[in-house]
């Protein structure tokens, strides 16, 4: 099946910065990256969908700046998250869609100290 | 956008017993409703899933009911173990697959009890 490998799975960092999270589709064509954030006990947050060669669309309230996103190619999605800060803190985690729904990272727990 | 909202938001049972979790959504659009199970600290696992042309949907002990016209679905576990105990989440999407995103509800934690 299809499947989405993301790294790092766990990364801890100083406040001012960046850490860079990639999501690579091993078996299939990602043209789509969702990228969402988890906050601990909550539910996941859609923060911007990739789409290979073009601009990222963020959802309302992220800041585009701070969350940078790139998709360059069929098979690769990063996150940047820039000049980050405690309160960047959370799990991130990217998924795909594909024919047979969607395939999701395995995630990346993000530790600004 | 859409909006889905997920009862209840805990749920405790004895083991043996069964669990439903109730989702409703706002948009009329969607019509891919998948169910995740995520353990902690994990990626979310898809359990079962439904479409809209479809009203129920089961696999073991786990099945799903849509009910398109007041726009609500459910998931219900029989017989539950305390292997299945973690967080579930229900999910809408205009279609599954596509390139359309997933909105989800906001989780129920189930403990099973032994």
């Amino acid at each position: 099946g299809a499947v989405v490998s993301q790294h790092p799975s766990r990364v801890i960092c100083k406040s001012g910065t960046s850490v860079k999270i990639e999501c690579r589709s091993l078996d299939f064509q990602a043209t789509t990256m969702f990228w969402y954030r988890q906050f601990p006990k909550k539910s996941l947050m859609l923060m911007a969908t990739s789409n290979e060669g073009s601009k990222a669309t963020y959802e309302q309230g992220v800041e585009k700046d701070k969350f940078l996103i790139n998709h360059a190619s069929l098979t690769l999605s990063t996150l940047t998250v820039t000049s980050a800060h405690p309160e960047d803190s959370s799990f991130y985690i990217c998924s795909a869609p594909g024919s047979s729904g969607y395939t999701f990272g395995s995630g990346t727990r993000l530790t600004v100290v | 956008g859409e909006n889905v909202e997920q009862h209840p938001s805990t749920l405790s049972v004895q083991e043996g017993d069964s669990a439903v979790i109730k989702c409703t959504y706002s948009d009329s659009a969607s019509n891919y409703f998948p169910w995740y199970k995520q353990e902690l600290g994990k990626r979310p696992q898809l359990i079962i899933d439904i479409r809209s042309n479809v009203g129920e949907k089961k696999d073991q002990r786990i099945a799903v009911t849509l009910n398109k016209t007041a726009k609500h679905f459910s998931l219900h576990i029989t017989e539950t173990q305390p292997e299945d105990s973690a967080v579930y989440f229900c999910a809408a999407s205009p279609s599954g697959g596509s390139n359309y995103k997933l909105t989800f509800g906001k989780g129920t934690l189930l403990t099973v009890n032994p």
